[in-house]
């Protein structure tokens, strides 16, 4: 079936505005992660949601960095005010169920704030 | 909090050859998973090999094979007969027992010479 899908695969937005990134999972996966990577370095956890439980939130850099999942579908990360630091590749990841231990990664969004 | 260091930023490797990639690790959990992740140019994180802590035997995926070292938190990666297609980004990634969230190292970046 067809993978972790991303979107838009890349975006430039102005300093201090809001964006919004989309992730489509796994069909039936019920976990699902965000991860952020700035250039040349590894990849850092943002959040993580596991079927109804409550989201772990534990990465979120800021109160600018928000993220919703609706039911096991699709999941929206919104970085408001943007800035500069900002810029990386935001890649999600799902999993089928949470005592797998294999994640399923999209392509990546590369945002650039300008 | 657990940690996860490469600290080799790149290596190079002449095809046909073999090389290993280094990760150590540090935690004071008894329980978890460890994989090696190849991260090419395209962005898409592929899966190589991925060991549970629990287990002593070594895990081996094809050319692919690691050396953990529970003890020593070491959990380094054997790529045999290297191939062109093997050139990427490789990261070392942690993972508790009772949650799904990945934390990475920093990234080598293998260079395979024809």
């Amino acid at each position: 079936g067809a993978g972790v899908s991303q979107s838009p695969s890349n975006k430039v937005t102005e300093k201090g505005k809001d964006v919004e990134l989309r992730c489509d999972p796994i069909s039936g996966h019920t976990a699902l992660y965000w991860y952020r990577q700035r250039l040349g370095q590894g990849l850092e956890f943002l959040i993580y949601f596991q079927g109804n439980s409550a989201p772990d939130k534990s990465g979120l850099p800021s109160d600018r960095f928000s993220a919703e999942r609706t039911g096991e579908s699709v999941s929206t990360l919104t970085i408001q005010r943007t800035q500069q630091e900002d810029s990386a590749v935001y890649l999600c990841a799902s999993s089928s169920d949470r005592v797998s231990y294999e994640q399923y990664f999209g392509p990546g969004t590369r945002l650039t704030v300008t | 909090a657990q940690t996860v260091t490469q600290s080799q930023p790149e290596m190079s490797v002449q095809e046909a050859e073999t090389v290993t990639l280094s990760c150590t690790y540090d935690t004071s959990e008894s329980d978890y998973y460890l994989f090696w992740y190849k991260q090419p140019p395209s962005r898409q994180m592929i899966l190589v090999i991925r060991q549970e802590a629990y287990k002593q035997q070594n895990a081996t995926e094809n050319r692919f094979s690691v050396n953990f070292q529970k003890a020593a938190k070491s959990f380094s990666l054997k790529i045999s007969d290297s191939q062109l297609g093997d050139a990427a980004m490789y990261f070392c990634a942690y993972r508790s027992r009772n949650t799904g969230k990945l934390i990475f190292g920093q990234g080598t970046t293998l260079q395979v010479k024809p």
